[in-house]
């Protein structure tokens, strides 16, 4: 069965500070995908990135970056100077297109991150 | 603009009752889902749909329906059977199904039953 958890229910910091959220996982099989989504106060979940079980390259994008380490089944998700916009739910998710057609995901519980001015 | 709207933004319903909640989307997706989310909790999965006229029971089914007569559109009625239906309820889509596809998700509808 295929697993998600975020130990990190919420995090606190104050705006400039970096921030890293963790996600690890479990699956048995050997193609997957994992996703990060951000959920803010508005509801709507925005897409943030895809990363598949055989590209284990980190991967930045302006602020965000990401390191996806394979041997301990972790996907992080770091904040750089984070800013009070950044304030919201965050939920890492696993796909596991192997043993589902649909590409059903599982999601993690999600980690609040609230960042002060 | 391209999107998923979902209708209304707050719900309430008398115990008993059934209610419907809408999702349209004007992407061209053929996949389309239903999530439930709890306090503290990550989104679980009620019903998927593929194409139309076709739909699959997620994780948690039991107590809601849905159709999918338009390629556009994926309503979720949550009848009186579903024991604990105060929930913030989200539609998404997918131009796929299978596991490489990102999901893009609507605004969402709090239900809260009275």
């Amino acid at each position: 069965a295929q697993k998600v958890t975020q130990a990190q229910t919420e995090i606190s910091v104050v705006e400039k500070e970096d921030v890293t959220l963790d996600c690890v996982y479990e699956t048995r099989d050997t193609t997957y995908y994992l996703f990060w989504y951000k959920q803010p106060p508005s509801g709507e979940l925005v897409f943030l990135i895809r990363r598949n079980s055989f590209d284990e390259q980190n991967e930045i994008s302006g602020r965000y970056s990401w390191n996806f380490q394979k041997s301990t089944s972790s996907f992080n998700f770091t904040i750089t100077a984070s800013q009070v916009v950044d304030s919201a739910v965050y939920f890492c998710a696993l796909s596991d297109p192997a043993s589902t057609s649909y590409g059903k995901l599982t999601f993690g519980q999600g980690t609040i991150l609230t960042v002060h001015p | 603009d391209g999107g998923i709207t979902q209708s209304p933004k707050y719900l309430f319903r008398k115990e008993g009752q059934n209610v419907t909640l809408s999702c349209e989307q004007n992407l061209n997706h053929d996949a389309m889902y239903w999530y439930r989310q709890d306090p503290g909790q990550g989104l679980r999965l009620i019903y998927y749909s593929q194409i139309v006229n076709d739909f699959q029971k997620g994780d948690i089914a039991e107590g809601y329906s849905v159709s999918r007569e338009k390629k556009e559109s994926f309503p979720l009625t949550v009848t009186s059977a579903q024991k604990n239906p105060t929930a913030f309820y989200l539609c998404a889509s997918s131009t796929r199904t299978g596991g490489y596809n990102e999901q893009f998700f609507g605004p969402g509808t709090r239900l809260t039953v009275l």
